[in-house]
């Protein structure tokens, strides 16, 4: 149980286009989901927070007309990483709880690549 | 601030032998819990153990354990007879159960055949 998935797991794309990134909670609901980001040989730093239905809370730093963020549903959160610069490339992971927001479970992570 | 501190950034480990991976941390709460997890290259995050502050016995699976010292805020991961597949980088992680986690900057594990 607790599965978590994303597509795509990878993903190159020009500069300046915008790239959609998909977090699924496969058998549970998500009342909270998190995104990370992960810089070769770093650690993860929180992006933002996404609870369904609402507005997603931003970490200090984080642009968030740039990295939108929506969850739609109790299984589904996207991030959009809108106009994207080399500088975005870098691995995206997230993660959701179900409840006990002691423990997350991760995603399997997307790579992104702007060239 | 809550921070988490991994000071050993590579450790090796000849296979069957145990290992000891140090984190310390620092919160003013008395109530949190205490992570370890292991990515592997597949950069999959992989919950290896977890503790609970207010917990005094430390967790142990299997061939992991922790030592939980709350009063020195350090958390160790030991693993015992180390296999080929214990081979990834480990990340310890704080959380005071709001909903922040918060990553050390991680250990590179090689396991010696």
């Amino acid at each position: 149980g607790a599965v978590v998935s994303q597509h795509p797991s990878r993903v190159i794309c020009k500069s300046g286009t915008s790239v959609k990134i998909e977090c699924r909670s496969l058998d549970f609901q998500a009342t909270t989901m998190f995104w990370y980001r992960q810089f070769p040989k770093q650690s993860l730093m929180l992006m933002a927070t996404s609870n369904e239905g609402s507005k997603a809370t931003y970490e200090q730093g984080v642009e968030k007309d740039k990295f939108l963020i929506n969850h739609a549903s109790l299984t589904l959160s996207t991030l959009t990483v809108t106009s994207a610069h080399p500088e975005d490339s870098s691995f995206y992971i997230c993660s959701a709880t179900a409840g006990d927001l002691s423990e997350q479970f991760f995603g399997p992570g997307t790579r992104l690549t702007v060239l | 601030a809550q921070t988490v501190t991994q000071s050993q950034p590579e450790m090796s480990v000849q296979e069957a032998e145990t290992v000891t991976l140090s984190c310390t941390y620092d919160t003013s709460e008395s109530d949190y819990y205490l992570f370890w997890y292991k990515q592997p290259p597949s950069r999959q995050m992989i919950l290896v153990i977890r503790q609970e502050a207010y917990k005094q016995q430390n967790a142990t699976e299997n061939r992991f354990s922790v030592n939980f010292q709350k009063a020195a805020k350090s958390f160790s991961l030991k693993i015992s007879d180390s296999q080929l597949g214990d081979a990834a980088m480990y990340f310890c992680a704080y959380s005071d159960g709001t909903y922040k986690y918060i990553f050390g900057t991680g250990t590179r594990l090689k396991v010696l055949a």
